[in-house]
């Protein structure tokens, strides 16, 4: 089983749609989570941190299911601009800062 | 903003090369790594450096060695190139609290 694992998709969605993804971890003593961002031919970077709490920032929204081992990702109102890879990102917390990634779940928004 | 730069962003080697990729990082930050990115594979360590003079094998450190004689140098290198090392690759660097990772803009390698 792998460490993290998402759906890669692709989702195709209109303009101003919701849309959300997942992302289950194996490892129960995880500690940190992240989605990050990826356009085609780019580096990922950070989208936001996952808290215990769950977070929003703007029309995105992170929540963390500790009991189910998943994390998920809303983007509500979604704009063209959003199209890009989303990875899902897990610290295991058995050896420092090693962080693993899930493969990617791929978003197109169509006007 | 922290800074992950890394030296080339497009490389093509020919089969049984030395290869060097460097990665420089400007935020004095203790932690860097290797990945490479492939296709249905996503993001797969190759090896990480905790310290100066510190390595740590990653999931596919075969083929693969690495180097950091200065805290904000991180260099991979491929002692004999071969066709299926063809890939992405990407450096990463984090402080030691767990805040996540910032990428440099990754080095494209192709070798033939």
């Amino acid at each position: 089983r792998k460490e993290v694992e998402q759906d890669p998709g692709p989702f195709n969605v209109p303009e101003g749609a919701t849309v959300a993804f997942n992302c289950t971890y194996s490892n129960s003593a995880s500690q940190s989570f992240f989605w990050y961002r990826q356009d085609c031919r780019k580096e990922p970077k950070l989208l936001m941190s996952v808290y215990s709490s769950g977070n929003e920032d703007g029309r995105f929204t992170a929540q963390l299911n500790r009991a189910s081992q998943y994390i998920s990702l809303l983007i509500r109102d979604s704009k063209l601009s959003d199209s890009a890879t989303y990875l899902c990102v897990v610290n295991m917390g058995n050896t420092g800062n090693q962080f693993y990634f899930g493969t990617g779940t791929s978003l197109t928004v169509i006007p | 903003d922290v800074k992950v730069t890394q030296s080339s962003r497009y490389l093509v080697k020919r089969t049984g090369e030395k290869v060097f990729l460097e990665c420089v990082q400007d935020m004095d930050h203790e932690n860097m790594f290797w990945y490479r990115q492939d296709p249905g594979l996503g993001l797969r360590l190759i090896y990480f450096s905790y310290d100066v003079k510190m390595k740590e094998k990653g999931d596919i450190p075969e083929g693969y060695s690495v180097s950091r004689e200065k805290k904000e140098r991180f260099s991979l290198i491929l002692e004999s190139a071969s066709t299926n090392q063809t890939s992405m690759y990407l450096c990463a660097s984090s402080p030691g609290d767990w805040n996540g990772y910032t990428f440099g803009s990754g080095t494209r390698l192709t070798v033939v």
